[in-house]
């Protein structure tokens, strides 16, 4: 299995620009989260998903973000206008069931920088 | 709620030492407690997890934790510590009926020759 991949690894861009990150969880997974590391706040929960279906966006810091997971194979995280301080690193996850005893399993993230 | 705290953001070792990486945990309800591994440029992976079976867990790479009610603690260790061992290392805490982990906020590991 190719795993949980992540596209761009990097991406620099402009401050006000449009941002779209991607994803594609691992096949057969029910479930996929999008979490953001930053030195300050750690690594966050901004939204997952079920059954391409978004079940917790309370981690979405504003309007500026919004989420889509159009298929089973494919989720996008996009940032509009982006600020300087949405830099961090995204990280999507995907799980089979969702349980909460089971094994996330991440990609290798995108690393955002807002110039 | 339900939170970790990771003591120490950074801790050095020297090789073939113990290694020790300390997790307490906050949560009203019994938790399941997971210890993942990020290396550079790398996503995180699991090393191990507590979900109620016993008390002692082991993961891979030689590393094991110990779930202490008593002390709300879940620290992570391994006998001797080996060069590839150099990581970040998060906690995170989870329960029945949460479908998304709360992670600590992480202890960089640094292992000298």
């Amino acid at each position: 299995d190719a795993g949980v991949i992540q596209s761009p690894r990097h991406e620099v861009t402009e401050m006000g620009q449009e941002v779209t990150l991607r994803c594609k969880p691992i096949s057969g997974h029910d479930y996929l989260f999008w979490y953001r590391q930053t030195m300050m706040r750690g690594l966050e929960l901004l939204i997952y998903f079920n059954n391409n279906v978004p079940i917790d966006d309370s981690g979405m810091p504003e309007d500026r973000f919004s989420a889509k997971m159009p298929n089973a194979s494919f989720s996008t995280l996009k940032i509009q206008p982006s600020e300087p301080r949405d830099s961090a690193v995204y990280f999507c996850a995907s799980t089979k069931n969702g349980r909460a005893n089971e094994k996330l399993f991440f990609g290798s993230g995108t690393q955002l920088s807002v110039l | 709620a339900q939170s970790v705290t990771q003591l120490g953001s950074h801790v050095s070792v020297s090789e073939g030492a113990l290694v020790l990486l300390r997790c307490n945990y906050s949560s009203s309800v019994p938790p399941y407690l997971f210890w993942y591994v990020q290396y550079p440029n790398q996503g995180l992976q699991l090393l191990l997890k507590y979900t109620s079976a016993a008390t002692l867990v082991k993961g891979i790479n030689g590393f094991e934790a110990e779930f202490k009610k008593s002390e709300t603690s879940f620290h992570l260790t391994k006998p001797s510590a080996h060069m590839s061992d150099a990581a970040e290392y998060f906690c995170a805490v989870s329960h029945t009926g949460r479908r998304a982990l709360t992670f600590g906020s992480g202890t960089r590991l640094q292992v000298q020759p």
